[in-house]
C-alpha cells in the first residue's frame, strides 16, 4: 500500500519554506525522499531508518516518527532549483522488497 | 558509463505487439527496480531484484508483464500483447543495498501504444 503525501502541490516565493509530509498506515523499516524535474529521473534526496539513522545531502532536512508512521521533508530558505515534484517511498516491515512511492507533491518556487 | 541506462529512450508500438525494455545497472549494484510512471503521476512499483532473484512480483499489473536479470547485471521488463493503456515511461533504478540504499534513477523508457 502507498504511502499518502501532502499537500498535492505547494507555491512558494524565493526564500519561503515548506513541509512536505508523508504517512503510512503500516510500520516502516525506512522512509526514502526523492525530487524529479519535469522531464528528468528522480533524484535521491534523503533516507531516514527506522531507529534514527539518517542518510541524505546537508542541506535537506527531515523527521521520522516511527510510532506515527509519518516522515516529514524541510525545505527551507527555498530557491528556484527547489522546484520539482517530491517523492517519498517507503519501506514497511513486512514489505518484503518492496519499496513504494507516494504519488508526489508538486512544488514551484517563483522569484 | 557511470549511471543507469535504459533503452530504448522512446518506443512507439501497435497494440497487440510485444516490448522488451532494457536495463543497464550501475557495475557492482545487486538490487535493481522497476517502476512505471504514468504521464504527471506518481512512480508505481512493479518488480524488484536482488542479484539475479525477484522475490516479489506482485507488483507486476498482468500476466503480460514479465523481467528477468542475467549475471547480476542486465535486466528486461518484457510487456506481451500491449494495450493503450500500458503507455508510460518506465524506469529502472539500481542500488547498492536493498531498504537503506540511495537509488540511482535512469532516464527512463517511454512507451506509447497506439
Amino acid at each position: 500500500q502507498q504511502p499518502v503525501q501532502s499537500p498535492q502541490a505547494v507555491i512558494l516565493r524565493e526564500g519561503e519554506d515548506a513541509v512536505i509530509n508523508c504517512s503510512s498506515s503500516k510500520a516502516l523499516y525506512s522512509v526514502h525522499w526523492y525530487r524529479q524535474k519535469h522531464g528528468e529521473a528522480p533524484v535521491f534526496l534523503m533516507i531516514l531508518l527506522k531507529g534514527g539513522e539518517q542518510k541524505g545531502h546537508e542541506k535537506i532536512s527531515a523527521s521520522f516518527n516511527e510510532k506515527k508512521q509519518q516522515s516529514s521533508l524541510y525545505l527551507t530558505a527555498s530557491q528556484l532549483s527547489y522546484s520539482g515534484t517530491y517523492f517519498c517511498g517507503t519501506v514497511d516491515n513486512n514489505a518484503g522488497n518492496m519499496l513504494t512511492f507516494g504519488g508526489g507533491t508538486r512544488l514551484m518556487v517563483k522569484p | 558509463g557511470a549511471g543507469v541506462s535504459q533503452s530504448p529512450s522512446n518506443k512507439v508500438t501497435e497494440k497487440g505487439k510485444d516490448v522488451e525494455l532494457r536495463c543497464d545497472p550501475i557495475s557492482g549494484h545487486t538490487a535493481l527496480y522497476w517502476y512505471r510512471q504514468s504521464l504527471g503521476q506518481g512512480l508505481e512499483f512493479l518488480i524488484y531484484f536482488q542479484g539475479n532473484s525477484a522475490p516479489d512480483k506482485s507488483g507486476l499489473p498482468s500476466d503480460r508483464f514479465s523481467a528477468e536479470r542475467t549475471g547480476g547485471s542486465v535486466s528486461t521488463l518484457t510487456i506481451q500483447r500491449t494495450q493503450q493503456e500500458d503507455s508510460a515511461v518506465y524506469l529502472c533504478a539500481s542500488s547498492l543495498r536493498r531498504f537503506t540504499g540511495e537509488l540511482f534513477f535512469g532516464e527512463g523508457s517511454r512507451l506509447t501504444v497506439l
